[in-house]
């Protein structure tokens, strides 16, 4: 079945040390997000890619960093992870840049653990 | 800026009992809405969606009416069952300018046998 994968499901990590996230994602399509959901709140954008073209959301920490190495690819870098950084990281797509007509796909996300 | 207000949970409910989530949002202009749906252990699904005035979205028994002088879209089902307990998203996009889905906070459902 075509899906978004995330990878790993749970990660831990230390205060200040860089962490890793990964997507990947079976259905071509062009976009992919990064959203932070922290606990009781709503999703957060951080940022999106359109193809290779990169979209930082203005309030978005320059503590995280994002890579597209491919259509199929994307990762979520944290440099300096702080305890405010504790959160479920979600990865979606979408087949063109959402609006009424393309629906986003989500995966199961990566829930961060800071000690 | 945009925004989507819902209800806070959680929603305890028995099995065959209506629901109804309350969703308000506020936004310039003409948004699309949308409600998602995340089940334990699970990435978030889209439930329906409406993209105009008047519009109903409908899914899997779930119902909700855009309404465009209350600003609401408010989720209905008829009679919940327990695989209905999930937590529920509202959510809107613009067709124009910036693109991104603006969620709202979440309410969890728990349907009871």
């Amino acid at each position: 079945d075509a899906m978004v994968i995330q990878n790993p499901r749970y990660q831990v990590t230390q205060f200040g040390k860089p962490v890793t996230l990964s997507c990947s994602q079976t259905l071509n399509h062009n976009v992919m997000y990064w959203y932070q959901q922290k606990s009781s709140q709503a999703p957060k954008l951080l940022f999106h890619y359109y193809d290779k073209d990169f979209n930082n959301e203005a309030d978005t920490p320059d503590n995280f960093q994002s890579r597209r190495p491919n259509t199929s690819f994307c990762f979520l870098d944290i440099r300096s992870p702080g305890l405010g950084d504790a959160a479920m990281y979600l990865c979606a797509t979408s087949r063109e840049i959402v609006t009424s007509a393309y629906e986003q796909f989500f995966g199961p996300g990566t829930r961060l653990t800071v000690l | 800026g945009n925004s989507v207000t819902q209800m806070e949970g959680p929603v305890t409910l028995s099995e065959e009992a209506f629901l109804t989530i309350n969703c308000t949002y506020t936004a310039t202009g003409y948004p699309s809405l949308f409600w998602y749906v995340q089940y334990p252990g699970e990435g978030l699904q889209l439930l329906l969606k409406a993209t105009k005035a008047d519009d109903k979205g409908s899914n899997k028994g779930f119902e909700a009416t855009y309404r465009k002088e209350t600003t609401s879209f408010h989720l209905e089902k008829g009679s919940v069952q327990v695989s209905d307990s999930a937590v529920y998203f509202c959510a809107l996009t613009m067709d124009t300018g910036r693109r991104a889905l603006t969620f709202g906070s979440g309410t969890r459902l728990q349907v009871q046998p």
